[in-house]
């Protein structure tokens, strides 16, 4: 089967740059994905990952070590907005399955 | 505007009770899933499904069923409610090949009583 390990609650101040970590044991690895996820508000997706190394999208940046079953998701210029919680997420197998960990709640404080 | 909608918000049943959860996406995606949320679990694979009439088994299966008689349309279907299955349920769709990147639906909160 598939498992994740998430930290379960990261706090950051705004403006500065935090970083939410995701081990992860699968066989047949596609690739890592990310979402964020406000209270009440259904998960929206933000990156994936197939191949080792970083990727960027604006303020959100995601990295991936295969060898290493390693990723994690990078925030930077922290705003008060983006107090949620994310999740990493592995697709693997024939039918491209995703299995979500159980998440990390950020706070961002002032 | 992409839209995965759910046909309930809330909802509260009876122990015992046969629930129908529906899901429907206007995408033309081939996968669909449902996932059920609890604090501290983050999102749980019920079933999925990768064509119409196909489903696979998720992680925690067992009291659900599934049912997709057409591309658009995936229902989950408690056969015998129980209060264990309390819980957010989240509906989602992919496109094939792109089993990464789901759009989700607002979620339904069972209650059941």
């Amino acid at each position: 089967g598939q498992s994740l390990e998430q930290p379960s609650e990261v706090t950051a101040v705004e403006g500065a740059i935090v970083q939410m970590n995701c081990t992860y044991q699968t066989s047949g690895f596609y690739g890592l994905s990310w979402y964020q996820q406000h209270d009440g508000g259904a998960p929206t997706f933000l990156s994936y990952n197939a191949l080792d190394g970083l990727e960027e999208t604006g303020r959100f940046s995601s990295f991936l070590s295969r060898s290493d079953s390693y990723g994690y998701l990078l925030l930077q210029e922290l705003q008060m907005k983006d107090s949620a919680s994310y999740f990493c997420a592995v697709t693997s197998g024939g039918y491209q399955k995703v299995t979500f960990g159980t998440g990390t709640k950020l706070q961002v404080i002032p | 505007d992409v839209k995965v909608t759910q046909s309930s918000r809330y909802l509260v049943k009876r122990t015992g009770e046969k629930v129908f959860l529906e899901c429907v996406q206007d995408m033309d995606h081939e996968n669909m899933f449902w996932y059920r949320q609890d604090p501290g679990l983050g999102l749980r694979l019920i079933y999925f499904s990768y064509d119409v009439k196909m489903k696979e088994k998720g992680d925690i299966p067992e009291g659900y069923s599934v049912s997709r008689e057409k591309k658009e349309r995936f229902s989950l279907i408690l056969e015998s409610a129980s209060t264990n299955q309390t819980s957010m349920y989240l509906c989602a769709s992919s496109a094939s090949g792109r089993g990464n990147e789901q759009f989700f639906g607002p979620g339904t909160r069972l209650t059941v009583l």
